[in-house]
């Protein structure tokens, strides 16, 4: 059972440059997040999906951009690295099912812009 | 507009200790689910209970009890006799019920248990 997958684990980044963080599934989930975590923060919501094809963004898109291009997939995309895009990157996915089923995560990508 | 706060930012225990985390919420929906996740040291999040709305009833899932009070917006976390493997932050969190599941998370609560 690999659940929620991502890649890579860790990153360092110059600022101005780009890279995307990836983000598979195996368990046909419609939904997927992608979430940020900042030093003793909580999580906070960056962009979401209900299906292939369809995004929208959350609490804090500015600097990012995400495809669904299938079920399976939803690569977050940093166009021109900032320093306060350093963070944690988490991934999730949950089954749309009847009674808010819980959000499965990935390990988290740590990333670090120089 | 949803909320979730855990006041406690960091707490101590030394082994054997009970010790509750408090988790206090915001929302004008009538539906909503509430969950705890736990981060331990190695970054993962792990999902430990959902709960709706409509279920007050309080749970106990061996070390591990919920008690959840619509009347004070509670939704309480205790470990009873912790142990070492315990240590992690704990993030409760609220969602609304329908649609892409909003879910506004708590800063957390990081659980030192000292043996």
């Amino acid at each position: 059972n690999a659940g929620v997958t991502q890649t890579p684990k860790f990153r360092i980044l110059k600022i101005g440059q780009s890279m995307t963080l990836q983000c598979t599934q195996d368990m046909n989930h419609n939904y997927m997040y992608w979430y940020r975590q900042d030093p003793g923060m909580g999580l906070k919501l960056i962009y979401y999906s209900v299906g292939a094809g369809i995004t929208d963004k959350g609490e804090v898109p500015n600097g990012y951009n995400v495809s669904r291009s299938t079920t399976e997939d939803f690569p977050l995309r940093l166009e021109l690295a900032a320093p306060s895009q350093t963070s944690v990157y988490f991934c999730a996915s949950r089954d749309p099912g009847p009674n808010n089923q819980p959000q499965h995560f990935g390990d988290g990508t740590r990333l670090s812009i120089l | 507009a949803q909320k979730v706060t855990q006041a406690q930012t960091e707490i101590s225990v030394v082994e054997k200790e009970d010790v509750t985390l408090d988790c206090v919420y915001e929302t004008r929906d009538t539906t909503y689910y509430l969950f705890w996740y736990k981060q331990p040291p190695s970054g993962e999040l792990v999902f430990l209970i959902r709960r709706n709305s409509f279920d007050e009833q309080n749970e106990i899932s061996g070390r591990y009890s919920w008690n959840f009070q619509k009347s004070t917006s509670s939704f309480n976390f205790t470990i009873t006799a912790s142990q070492v493997v315990d240590s992690a932050v704990y993030f409760c969190a609220l969602s609304n019920s329908g649609g892409y599941q909003k879910v506004t998370f708590g800063t957390g609560t990081k659980l030192q248990v000292i043996p």
